[in-house]
């Protein structure tokens, strides 16, 4: 059984669409988080939910906006993709500031 | 940047050697935790040490952490060719369930 898993693994899409990653975790953790690694491997946080609210919302473009449905997911939707888009987001979840249970990633590449 | 920073950015190793990876960083901290990622896949959890810990010790792993210097140190012994990976640290800013990375040490052990 996969604890965080993330679809889909490979999104390929042009400039100027709009497109949107799903995260499900079955630990029952209450906290869940986005993060984008880039092409030099550099991790950074961008959202953070937990049981539904959003608790963490760094600096990242309005055209990104997440949506947690129930505690077990946390979905993505991007808008207006730009090639700058270009990454692999990771979905992680934890539980009272356990250790971080990361998803496989979904690599993005925006033409 | 609240980035922490890891050295090396990339060390070579032969099997059987140790490996050495230092990380630091930047703001009060409730605890340190080490991460391994595989080539295309999420990052893993290795070990967790808490601010008021100096060494902990987890199979082959031994992490060391000096708050005076907000620096910690991975340690892995008698490495195998399944160690290449790359290695980040992450810090939980007091207080919070924000966890920021460092820039990750990218490892390969030659069989």
């Amino acid at each position: 059984d996969t604890a965080v898993s993330q679809t889909p693994k490979y999104l390929v899409t042009q400039m100027g669409n709009d497109k949107s990653i799903k995260c499900e975790q079955n630990l029952g953790h209450d906290t869940m988080y986005w993060y984008k690694q880039d092409s030099k491997k550099f991790l950074k946080i961008m959202f953070s939910y937990n049981n539904k609210e959003l608790i963490i919302n760094e600096t990242v473009p309005n055209r990104f906006s997440p949506k947690s449905p129930d505690k077990a997911h946390l979905n993505l939707h991007i808008n207006s993709l730009e090639l700058g888009d270009s990454a692999v987001y990771f979905c992680a979840s934890s539980q009272d500031g356990s250790p971080l249970h990361f998803g496989n990633g979904t690599r993005l590449t925006v033409t | 940047s609240q980035q922490g920073e890891e050295d090396p950015q990339a060390l070579s190793i032969q099997e059987g050697e140790n490996a050495t990876m230092n990380c630091s960083y930047k703001t009060s901290i409730n605890n340190l935790q080490w991460y391994r990622q595989n080539s295309g896949r999420g990052l893993v959890h290795l070990i967790l040490i808490r601010s008021n810990e100096r060494e902990k010790h987890s199979g082959r792993l031994r992490v060391t952490l000096d708050t005076s210097k907000k620096s910690s140190s991975l340690l892995i012994t008698a490495s195998r060719a399944a160690d290449t990976a790359s290695y980040f640290c992450a810090t939980d800013k007091s207080g919070t369930y924000k966890y920021i990375f460092g820039t990750g040490t990218r490892l390969k052990v030659l069989a």
